[in-house]
């Protein structure tokens, strides 16, 4: 059971680029979302989705799109690189969306500098 | 949204010993979670504690919960060194869940 798979574990990219951050589980989870961890800032939630179709904003949504095609499936687009999105992105899943709150599963995070 | 504190920020402790971190929360929860997370890892859920519950326990941890304070505090009995790590309180607002900043712990041999 691999749980939650991030890719690419590292990324460097030039100001101006545009990458996506993928995410996938297969626990069959409803629930999925999107966080950035910057030192001194804990972890901030930058999209979620409750289920197939369906996806709603965070905490600092500016300079990403996500969508959700697939129950397994949750990439985040990061539509033109800015050197203050150099952080570590986190994707996690849980049972339920909606709600009572099930334990997040994470993954191992992707790292990603853009200079 | 601000998020919910967790105090302290640093933690050091020697082998053996108990440690306690403690967390401040906003609003009124449903429940409330605790994570762990060892360097260039994700989080690892340790302990969730309903909004009903008083205390928790799992191992050598133990939660508990004052709502009437809004707080919570997680104690790591007998530590060991492979308890260095980040810990993270997490409290459920909407369909989000909300992050405090953590606290790191350090276990010295």
């Amino acid at each position: 059971n691999a749980g939650v798979t991030q890719t690419p574990k590292f990324q460097v990219l030039k100001t101006g680029q545009s990458m996506t951050l993928q995410c996938a589980q297969d626990m069959n989870h409803e629930y999925m979302s999107w966080y950035r961890q910057d030192p001194g800032m804990g972890l901030r939630l930058i999209h979620y989705s409750v289920g197939a179709g369906i996806t709603d904003q965070g905490e600092v949504p500016n300079g990403y799109n996500v969508s959700r095609s697939t129950t397994e499936d949750f990439p985040l687009r990061l539509l033109s690189a800015a050197p203050s999105q150099t952080s570590v992105y986190f994707c996690a899943s849980s049972p339920t969306g909606t709600g009572g709150f099930q334990p997040q599963h994470f993954g191992d995070g992707t790292r990603l500098s853009i200079l | 949204s601000q998020q919910g504190e967790e105090d302290p920020q640093a933690l050091s402790i020697q082998e053996g010993e108990n440690a306690t971190m403690n967390c401040s929360y906003k609003t009124s929860i449903n429940n409330l979670q605790w994570y762990r997370q060892n360097s260039g890892r994700g989080l690892v859920h340790l302990i969730l504690i309903r909004s009903n519950e008083r205390e928790k326990h799992s191992g050598r941890l133990r939660v508990t919960l004052d709502t009437s304070k809004k707080s919570s505090s997680l104690l790591i009995t007998a530590s060991r060194a492979a308890d260095t790590a980040s810990y993270f309180c997490a409290e459920k607002r909407a369909q989000k869940l909300v992050f405090g900043q953590g606290t790191r712990l350090t276990i010295n041999p």
